[in-house]
């Protein structure tokens, strides 16, 4: 496609059910980003997957947290047992590389944990 | 980490106004983007200048990387100029945590 797809678009989910959030990076794009984005803050690096290269997930709150990205595709973002606080929208961006060209998003994916 | 600060975290402007945002880091960077999130959410990538001045439009942005700043200039502001603007930097040591975003500066276009 022509830009960043996230999906879904919103999620509602209880407390302490699983989810999974899916982002379609740009083609051609190796670099891709999560974000997490709290109602009327700023934007929190979650983790970042470059290339083949081991992904840092220094900025993943807990180990309920996680994200798979197969090869230079799409990518899934993974948070269980899901917390009341973990309600945000998550931001998915890809890059064509690290630190040299500019970052698109997508439109992101609204979680509420009930 | 890298910090970064925005300034002013608010501002309030009437059409065909101009205006000024500026951004500060704490380190050297090689990458410093601008992006505005609409009052809709979307993020959009309004420049990629981590040194430089670049235009578009009604838009500039230049960044001093030797004295860590960046600076958005909005000219003959419209409604639809409205919303937040986050400057977003990489620090040249590397590492693989991403851009680390300000905390945008809340712009208020009236008609």
């Amino acid at each position: 496609g022509a830009g960043v797809s996230q999906s879904p678009s919103n999620k509602v989910t209880e407390k302490g059910k699983d989810v999974e959030l899916r982002c379609d990076p740009i083609s051609g794009h190796t670099a891709l980003y999560w974000y997490r984005q709290r109602l009327g803050q700023g934007l929190e690096f979650l983790i970042y997957f470059q290339g083949n290269s081991a992904p840092d997930k220094s900025g993943l709150p807990s180990d309920r947290f996680s994200a798979e990205r197969t090869g230079e595709s799409v990518s899934t973002l993974t948070i269980q047992r899901t917390q009341q606080e973990d309600s945000a929208v998550y931001l998915c961006a890809s890059s064509l590389g690290p630190g040299n060209s500019p970052l698109h998003f997508g439109n992101g994916t609204r979680l509420t944990v009930t | 980490g890298i910090q970064v600060e925005q300034s002013p975290p608010d501002l309030i402007l009437q059409e065909g106004a101009n205006s000024t945002l500026r951004c500060n880091f704490s380190d050297s960077v090689n990458n410093l983007q601008w992006f505005h999130q609409n009052p809709w959410g979307q993020l959009i990538n309004l420049f990629y200048i981590p040194s430089g001045t670049k235009q578009n439009g009604r838009l500039s942005a230049t960044t001093v990387a030797t004295e860590r700043y960046s600076l958005l200039y909005i000219s003959s502001s419209q409604t639809t100029d409205s919303g937040v603007y986050f400057c977003a930097v990489e620090p040249s040591g590397g590492g693989a945590d991403g851009l680390t975003f300000g905390k945008g500066t809340h712009l208020i276009i009236q008609p």
